[in-house]
């Protein structure tokens, strides 16, 4: 089955800079690449997604690129305000969704 | 967008009970819905697979005869845990995806937090 890592586990970004979280997945059969955001005791909410036949989507100050041949892929989040304060999820689908591990992201004010 | 709803929120039970919580979506059909359980400061575990009108896919290491899945119309999907112990205290949560998309958006519930005392 799929197997998503992802780094790092935390991040601490000064508000306004970037913050990049990356993530790699097994299965060169996966072909749906979301992201969610999640707040504390709350459901996962999708940012952005990207699928296998496009190498890279923007959001206003979200973007994902994708490397179908590395099999890795990127979100990027470009002057970070505190309400991007949240834990991350990348995933990734073959037959089904796998997650993973996530990223504590902190915007410092 | 789709709306997925789950009840009830929140849950305490004593241990030896069981407890069911249900997965709507308001305004499409689902022929497939997802079950997740996450822990405190991890990630989303897919625990079965629930088929409308079959029965559920259940993840290697779930016990399908603790977490009864049913699925019974195309827009309701049940995880009932039975005879809930401590360490089944987690955040449940459903997903839906629209009918007839094999991979795209999930759309999630509100999750369900049990507690077994």
């Amino acid at each position: 089955g799929e197997n998503v890592e992802q780094h790092p586990s935390t991040l601490s970004v000064q508000e306004g800079d970037s913050a990049v979280i990356k993530c790699t997945y097994s299965d060169s059969a996966s072909n749906y690449f979301p992201w969610y955001k999640q707040e504390l005791g709350k459901r996962p909410q999708l940012i952005i997604d990207i699928r296998s036949n496009v190498g890279e989507k923007k959001d206003q100050r979200i973007a994902v690129t994708l490397n179908k041949t590395a099999k890795h892929f990127s979100l990027h989040i470009t002057e970070t305000q505190p309400e991007d304060s949240a834990v991350y999820f990348c995933a990734a689908h073959d037959y089904k969704l796998s997650f993973g591990a996530g990223t504590t992201v902190t915007v410092r004010a | 967008g789709a709306v997925v709803s789950q009840h009830p929120s929140w849950v305490i039970c004593k241990s030896g009970t069981s407890v069911k919580i249900e997965c709507r979506s308001l305004d499409f059909q689902a022929t497939t819905m997802f079950w997740y359980r996450q822990f405190p400061k991890q990630s989303l575990m897919l625990m079965a697979t629930s088929n409308e009108g079959s029965k559920a896919t259940y993840e290697q290491g779930v016990e399908k005869d603790k977490f009864l899945i049913n699925h019974a119309s195309l827009t309701l999907s049940t995880l009932t845990v039975t005879s809930a112990h401590p360490e089944d205290s987690s955040f449940y949560i459903c997903s839906a995806r629209l009918r007839g998309q094999g991979t795209g958006e999930l759309f999630f519930g509100e999750g369900s937090r049990l507690t077994v005392l």
